[in-house]
């Protein structure tokens, strides 16, 4: 079946250093590719998004690539800050038309030292 | 802005007991999700809703069941509850049956002793 696969975490990195969080992607058909977020004590929320191959998703600051040939959807940021701290969840929703439910993977949980 | 409500946000029962979670979705949603993340799992998808019908069924136990009510809020009711069932149970809302911007609430913790 559809399935997400994403690095483990934690990851810890100093402000201002570039991320990357790695997401593969097991899936028929033709997806549509998710980061999510979760900040401490509160829900998930969409950061970014890509709907087909080579369509970049982002939104501040983030940025992911749909690459088809990979089957990836990795996560970047070049200059990450304290409040980024969260925990990332790479998602996907399947190609049939009839699909509303959404696929997460595990969470990477992101850690910024000041 | 409102956002998804979701009640309890903890809740403690024992084995063979019954629960049930209620979801809020933001007003003019129509369309609800349930999800079970258990420790330092995956959030799985276990059921959603479309204007008050069941629209994509996942791993729900058979000792679950869900509705979505004429106001479109959705409980969840759990029965004959295992320690397994312990679980982080998120409800998501969206407008729209196909719409990938779900907007989750902060989730009922349930532990099952």
């Amino acid at each position: 079946g559809d399935s997400v696969t994403q690095m483990e975490g934690p990851v810890t990195l100093s402000e201002e250093a570039f991320l990357t969080i790695n997401c593969t992607y097991t899936a028929t058909g033709y997806p549509s590719l998710f980061w999510y977020v979760q900040y401490p004590g509160e829900g998930l929320q969409l950061l970014l998004k890509a709907t087909k191959a080579d369509d970049k998703g982002s939104n501040k600051g983030f940025e992911a690539t749909y690459r088809k040939e990979t089957t990836s959807f990795h996560l970047e940021k070049g200059s990450v800050q304290v409040s980024d701290s969260a925990v990332y969840f790479c998602a996907l929703r399947p190609g049939y038309s009839s699909a509303s439910k959404i696929i997460f993977g595990s969470g990477t949980r992101l850690s910024i030292r000041p | 802005a409102a956002g998804v409500i979701q009640s309890p946000r903890h809740l403690i029962k024992e084995k063979r007991e019954t629960a049930t979670l209620k979801c809020y979705p933001i007003p003019r949603h129509d369309t609800v999700y349930w999800y079970q993340q258990g420790p330092g799992q995956d959030p799985q998808f276990l059921i959603s809703f479309y204007e008050k019908m069941q629209s994509d069924k996942g791993s729900i136990p058979d000792r679950f069941s869900a509705q979505q009510f004429s106001d479109y809020h959705s409980e969840l009711n759990m029965s004959s509850l295992e320690l397994g069932d312990s679980a982080l149970y998120f409800c998501a809302s969206s407008l729209g049956q196909i719409n990938e911007k779900l907007f989750f609430g902060s989730g009922t913790q349930l532990s099952v002793l």
